[in-house]
């Protein structure tokens, strides 16, 4: 079985340039997660879709990012203008439901697309 | 703020050796927990999952989760330095289907 997909895998920019991110989630997955993880802290939950519909975005700055699931398949994280503090690794993840947190319900991190903002 | 708290280390402990990894969370209601191994520039993968009081054991690994007083912990028996690792604390709050809220990670070395 096929793993989250993630690219790029790395990205450099300078600050006040744009960039996007984009996501494949394991085949059949209903829920899509964005984490962002800074060096040496724990991830953070971005924003956290059920098929092509919004579930949680409360920690997602919405003046400067926006996400996207448009079929329910595929995300896309956009950052828009970059500042220094964006540096990151941004991970994605997925699970089969929205419902149940436990061992039947795993989220599955992608490899991650490490980001930085000169 | 819903908080997950862990020590962040490093926690050097010898091969063969006993390693005790510990996780305090704000959130009285929360239901469900999950420690997550590390590798550095690699995703978290996950270990452990545990939802009622007591011990669960899965191996090497054993999660123990005291709901009283807010405290979830993992020993890992027989540490070997392949779990030389980030293990991270995560806990679903109470209102958050399968929101999960990481702890910072503690560092593990296990050294031969």
């Amino acid at each position: 079985e096929a793993g989250v997909a993630q690219s790029p895998r790395y990205k450099i920019i300078e600050k006040r340039q744009s960039v996007a991110f984009w996501c494949n989630p394991i085949s059949g997955h209903a829920t899509l997660y964005w984490y962002q993880q800074i060096l040496g802290q724990g991830p953070k939950l971005l924003i956290q879709f059920q098929n092509n519909g919004v579930v949680d975005d409360s920690q997602l700055p919405k003046d400067r990012f926006s996400a996207e699931r448009l079929k329910g398949v595929d995300s896309t994280l956009k950052i828009q203008p970059a500042k220094l503090e964006d540096s990151a690794v941004y991970l994605c993840a997925s699970s089969l439901y929205l419902d149940r947190a436990n061992q039947d319900n795993e989220q599955f991190f992608g490899p991650g697309t490490r980001l930085t903002v000169l | 703020q819903k908080e997950v708290e862990q020590n962040s280390g490093p926690l050097s402990v010898p091969e063969g050796a006993i390693a005790s990894l510990n996780c305090t969370y704000s959130d009285r209601g929360s239901q469900s927990f999950f420690w997550y191994r590390q590798y550095s520039g690699k995703s978290p993968e996950l270990i452990m999952f545990i939802y009622s009081n007591g011990d669960k054991e899965d191996g090497r690994f054993t999660a123990q989760l005291n709901k009283a007083s807010q405290y979830v912990s993992l020993l890992i028996r027989d540490s070997q330095p392949s779990d030389s690792a980030t293990y991270l604390c995560a806990v679903n709050p109470s209102g958050g289907y399968n929101k999960l809220i990481f702890g910072a990670g503690t560092r593990l070395a296990v050294h031969p």
